[in-house]
């Protein structure tokens, strides 16, 4: 199985209601990201979380990360329809080099959420 | 400022021949990815430049598949010989050498007949 898998594989809500997602992984990171993917392309970052980091916000989101259990949410509140996407988690356990890690990320296969007007 | 662009949008293909993607990062970024999506999937990682040093090539799937880059600008993936299961969406992402975000390209989509 792959590093960064989500769950669920979909997720269906009403507009206002909140979304969450999972994701789990197997090897110790640097860092973990969420990007969100529309009509099939253009991946756009949301937020990224560090390994020593446990939660962080940005607007509407909130990550968390458990480094014990391997494992992130991203929880999207008051969703709206323009929502309506594919949210993947990418975990970047490259090794650090003078204190950066190159950035190769591992992806998982995403949580597709439909938001309903 | 501009993001990262790639061309072509679309490129049909019959199995056998030989195809060029490219990838213009933005301005600035040191560091280029590229990465393929078939349908349905996550990304796949394939192959990483970073400024002058050796790329890391340990995604790309077969010896049919290679990229270059030149300095710190554009990149091009060659696929030879391509198959059907080659098809895919193949994106480009970009980011500088101090911060790990990504900032993608809207992608190749690549169709074998």
């Amino acid at each position: 199985s792959q590093q960064g898998e989500e769950d669920p594989q979909a997720l269906s809500i009403q507009e206002g209601e909140n979304a969450t997602m999972n994701c789990s992984y197997k090897t110790s990171i640097n860092n973990l990201q969420w990007y969100r993917q529309n009509s099939g392309r253009g991946l756009v970052h949301l937020i990224l979380i560090r390994s020593n980091e446990r939660e962080k916000h940005s607007g509407r989101l909130r990550v968390t990360l458990d480094t014990s259990k391997k494992s992130s949410s991203l929880l999207i509140t008051a969703s709206r329809a323009a929502d309506t996407a594919s949210y993947f988690c990418a975990t970047d356990a490259s090794p650090n080099a003078g204190g950066t890690s190159y950035g190769k990320l591992t992806f998982g296969q995403g949580t597709i959420l439909t938001v309903h007007p | 400022g501009a993001g990262v662009s790639q061309s072509p949008s679309n490129k049909v293909t019959e199995k056998g021949k030989d195809v060029e993607l490219r990838c213009d990062p933005i301005s600035g970024h040191t560091a280029l990815y590229w990465y393929r999506q078939r349908l349905g999937q996550g990304l796949e990682f394939l192959i990483y430049f970073q400024g002058n040093s050796a790329p890391d090539k340990s995604g790309l799937p077969s010896d049919r598949f290679s990229a270059e880059r030149t300095g710190e600008s554009v990149s091009t993936l060659t696929i030879q010989r391509t198959q059907q299961e080659d098809s895919a969406v193949y994106l480009c992402a970009s980011r500088t050498s101090v911060y790990y975000e990504q900032y993608f390209g809207p992608g190749t989509r690549l169709t074998v007949t």
